[in-house]
């Protein structure tokens, strides 16, 4: 069964500085990865997607996340942080099931970005 | 727009009552899912379904059953309550594996 591990819970970073979020899935023969952000206080929403093509994806408000097959990492990164990025992201990947399919997701990474 | 929609915002339940969540979405999708949201844990799969009257465990679905009577309709029973099942409880639908979820705003249960 898939599984996906978000190695920090907590990351702590100062407006305008560079973040990774990291993310790794346990392997399979084809898989579909995702980022969802969930500000406080409000549901979860799709960052970015990556179902094949591109190892680079890039989604909503300047993130972008990179496929590594061989780490089996989907890595979230952005290059300039803004307090209003505080928030909590978690990875998911797509997994089939006996009859349809499931979507496993990580812990999540709580975001705090300090003025 | 995409729209899914959970019954109840908050709900406060006694040990031992049964319990229904309901969701419904308006997209025709085919897939529809119930996860508990828990701080520290992420959001983890209780059941999902791929069809009416479809239905697959997910990883954590002692204590709970589901229904799925009509495509847009998904309901999570908690038979018999207890304080462990005190959670965020969210439903999400979406039209296939390579699409994202689309989630309801939750609903936070307390068992008492």
């Amino acid at each position: 069964a898939q599984s996906v591990t978000q190695l920090d819970s907590q990351v702590p970073v100062f407006e305008e500085a560079p973040v990774e979020l990291r993310c790794n899935y346990s392997s399979s023969v084809s898989v579909y990865l995702f980022w969802y952000v969930q500000y406080p206080n409000q549901g979860l929403q799709l960052l970015l997607k990556y179902l094949s093509g591109s190892t680079l994806v890039k989604g909503i408000n300047g993130f972008e996340a990179e496929f590594n097959k061989s780490q089996t990492s989907f890595h979230l990164r952005k290059p300039s942080v803004h307090i209003s990025d505080t928030a909590e992201y978690f990875c998911a990947v797509s997994d089939g099931g006996t009859g349809g399919f499931k979507t496993i997701f990580g812990a999540g990474t709580r975001l705090f970005v300090k003025a | 727009d995409v729209k899914v929609t959970q019954s109840s915002r908050y709900l406060v339940k006694r040990t031992g009552e049964k319990v229904f969540l309901e969701c419904v979405q308006d997209m025709d999708h085919e897939n529809m899912f119930w996860y508990r949201q828990d701080p520290g844990l992420g959001l983890r799969l209780i059941y999902f379904s791929y069809d009416v009257k479809m239905k697959e465990k997910g990883d954590i679905p002692e204590g709970y059953s589901v229904s799925r009577e009509k495509k847009e309709r998904f309901s999570l029973i908690l038979e018999s309550a207890s304080t462990n099942q005190t959670s965020m409880y969210l439903c999400a639908s979406s039209l296939d594996r390579y699409s994202p979820l689309h989630f309801g705003n939750g609903t936070r249960l307390t068992v008492t």
